[in-house]
């Protein structure tokens, strides 16, 4: 099972802020969280990493809590090529010793015009 | 950076045949590479784990003598189906990870195979 949650589906308009939260209650204290974006018919691409307060890079920011139970993506001023499934995933390890992801439903963001 | 390939992107092919779909990191070595599947409007399922060199790690309920990997080198691991099925047809991804770094590197995926079965 994935160890996060996210809510199914957000609409946004272009232009606006879009912010995406992510439950993992059972995070280690080792576990990073990272944030993927998938279009159709293609593999997820990286969008941000994070383990705790707050990463910014050219596309993204991340806000962590102290208590890293949770976490939010934020989109600035999204258009409408930012139509996706956003996936946020805290990895864990496997019984080969080997750090993995499991994928959760994700988040379909729709940007509308 | 960080790119990984696969190929190839589509292939139909006849119910009975064996597919192999091949994973490269471009410019990066990868000592652990991933194997997923997704159906249409579902999220990526994690079917096993590579580790260059030794035998690959398949998640319950995936069977090893179907999903064939192979992954020889730094740089490439196979995906053999065999014996594909029209069950077999769906979107299957790899990914990589990088050696060097730790745990925190992220993982680096594919674009993907599309694999059709008649």
């Amino acid at each position: 099972l994935a160890k996060t949650t996210q809510p199914i589906s957000m609409d946004s308009y272009e232009g606006q802020e879009v912010n995406i939260t992510c439950s993992h209650n059972n995070i280690a204290t080792n576990d990073y969280i990272t944030w993927y974006q998938q279009f159709p018919s293609q593999g997820p691409r990286f969008i941000i990493q994070g383990y705790k307060t707050k990463v910014t890079n050219e596309v993204a920011s991340l806000f962590i809590p102290a208590d890293r139970k949770s976490s939010t993506l934020s989109l600035p001023r999204v258009s409408l090529s930012d139509t996706a499934v956003y996936y946020c995933l805290v990895g864990e390890w496997g019984g080969s010793g080997t750090y993995k992801y499991i994928f959760g439903t994700g988040t379909r963001l729709k940007v509308l015009a | 950076g960080a790119v990984v390939s696969q190929h190839p992107s589509w292939v139909i092919c006849k119910s009975g045949t064996s597919v192999k779909i091949e994973c490269r990191s471009l410019d990066f070595q990868a000592t652990t590479m991933f194997w997923y599947r997704q159906f249409p409007k579902q999220s990526l399922m994690l079917m096993a784990t590579s580790n260059e060199g030794s035998k690959a790690t398949y998640e319950q309920g995936v069977e090893k003598d179907k999903f064939l990997i192979n992954h020889a080198s730094l740089t490439l691991s196979t995906l053999t189906v065999t014996s594909a099925h029209p069950e077999d047809s769906s979107f299957y991804i790899c990914s990589a990870r990088e050696v060097s770094g730790g745990l925190n590197q992220p993982q680096h995926f594919g674009d993907g195979t599309r694999l059709s079965i008649l």
